[in-house]
């Protein structure tokens, strides 16, 4: 069974400081990796994804994150962080669907991220 | 476009009662899933809809909960009897086509007394 760990719970960092976020996947197979962010009140917002080729994916507002195989891992960055980007973040993994793109999405339990000024 | 819209916003009922959670998925959009969200349990996928038929239902959680998508732009998502450990946010998310990107609804917190 596929399954996510996202290991803090809680991450603070100073505006215009870098940003990590750990996501760690166990799945069978080659992984269709999400991350997802959610608003206060809003729901979920489809960041980046991985499916193959170069593991370092770009996605929106300025995110990336890296898929290493060896590690199961699929951390998520932003060289500068600004207030605007305090939120939950969520990881996700999906089986390959046959006719194309993930199926069946499993999602961490999610990351709080706090902006300090 | 409207997006994904869930409706009510906010529920509050008491415990053995029915409660009926509506999801109007986005025009065109043939994949329909049912998250619930909890702090305990983080997100979890209830069941998905491809072209209106249930294809897993396995993260229904007993049955007292039931999903029916009687169209291509409404589903509802019930609950009878409601008890309070089913208090949690209840996300409806559409895709263009199985496997494609989700678009999420703002959800239905759900208080159950």
């Amino acid at each position: 069974a596929q399954s996510v760990t996202q290991p803090d719970i809680h991450i603070t960092v100073s505006e215009g400081a870098s940003l990590e976020l750990r996501c760690n996947y166990s799945y069978g197979a080659t992984p269709y990796l999400f991350w997802y962010v959610q608003s206060p009140g809003q729901g979920l917002q489809l960041l980046l994804k991985y499916f193959s080729g170069d593991t370092l994916v770009q996605g929106i507002k300025g995110f990336e994150a890296e898929f290493k195989r060896s590690q199961s891992s699929f951390n998520l960055r932003k060289p500068s962080v600004h207030w605007s980007v305090a939120a939950e973040y969520f990881c996700a993994v999906g089986a390959l669907y046959s006719g194309g793109g993930a199926d069946g999405l499993t999602f961490g339990k999610g990351t709080h991220l706090i902006i300090q000024p | 476009d409207a997006g994904v819209i869930q409706s009510p916003r906010h529920e509050v009922t008491e415990m053995g009662q029915e409660v009926t959670l509506r999801c109007k998925p986005i025009s065109g959009h043939n994949s329909l899933f049912w998250y619930r969200q909890t702090m305990m349990r983080g997100l979890e996928l209830l069941i998905y809809f491809n072209n209106n038929v249930p294809i897993d239902d396995s993260g229904m959680p007993e049955d007292r909960f039931s999903a029916k998508m009687p169209n291509a732009s409404f589903s509802t998502l019930k609950i009878q009897p409601s008890e309070p450990r089913d208090s949690a946010v209840y996300f409806c998310a559409s895709s263009l086509a199985r496997g494609g990107k989700l678009f999420f609804g703002s959800g239905t917190q759900l208080s159950v007394l």
